[in-house]
């Protein structure tokens, strides 16, 4: 089942615009995850954000978390063709030891040139 | 390149049929985790492995067996194959299998007619 799910599904802009993408997800995490697909190809890690943390960048990427709405942004900013891809946020569950990375959805994100 | 290898990269099959997946994980990963990916249900964590040991158990069918060898290679074994279970299957690993970054294999495609 997905714990995370990404908003909106689907997304085009113009080149140089900036990109949000939101997350939420339902229960207590030990961190948050964002990935990249190109199409039909493997998933790519971009950022690892911890639940004790607000907020995290990485070149033209930040990412930000509320876990007590229990939701995350991804903002992408300058976008280039490139950024073409799918998006998809994942989140670690606490728990008995074992490591689930759950993945949302996705967003779609097409930049136009 | 991810460092994570799956073959073969496309697989066609009948109904009925059993076929095996195999994974060789990113050098120095001792964790295995693998996924599939369809259109209607999103990325779906199916087993996780870690040093051989089974770790995490996701939606993994009855019909579908894994097993991560000595070597930390990994094969998933997917018998009586239905038309819904084509989708694309991806293998990630990870260094230690706790709260940490995957990295994914290209994934294998598999069809079944």
């Amino acid at each position: 089942s997905q714990q995370g799910e990404e908003d909106p599904q689907a997304l085009s802009i113009q080149e140089g615009e900036n990109a949000t993408m939101n997350c939420s997800y339902k229960t207590s995490i030990n961190n948050l995850q964002w990935y990249r697909q190109n199409s039909g190809r493997g998933l790519v890690h971009l950022i690892l954000i911890r639940s004790n943390e607000r907020e995290k960048h990485s070149g033209r990427l930040r990412v930000t978390l509320d876990t007590s709405k229990k939701s995350s942004s991804l903002l992408i900013t300058a976008s280039r063709a490139a950024d073409t891809a799918s998006y998809f946020c994942a989140t670690v569950n606490s728990g008995a030891g074992s490591y689930q990375l759950t993945f949302g959805k996705g967003t779609k994100l097409s930049v136009i040139p | 390149d991810s460092g994570v290898t799956q073959t073969p990269k496309h697989l066609i099959t009948a109904t009925g049929q059993r076929v095996t997946l195999r994974c060789s994980p990113r050098s120095g990963d001792l964790s295995v985790y693998w996924y599939q990916q369809s259109l209607d249900q999103g990325l779906q964590f199916l087993i996780q492995y870690y040093n051989g040991e089974e770790r995490a158990k996701g939606n993994i069918l009855e019909r579908f067996s894994a097993q991560q060898f000595p070597d930390l290679h990994s094969e998933l074994n997917l018998s009586s194959l239905e038309l819904g279970d084509s989708a694309l299957y991806f293998c990630a690993s990870s260094t230690t299998g706790g709260n940490e970054k995957l990295f994914f294999g290209s994934g294998t495609q598999l069809s079944v007619l």
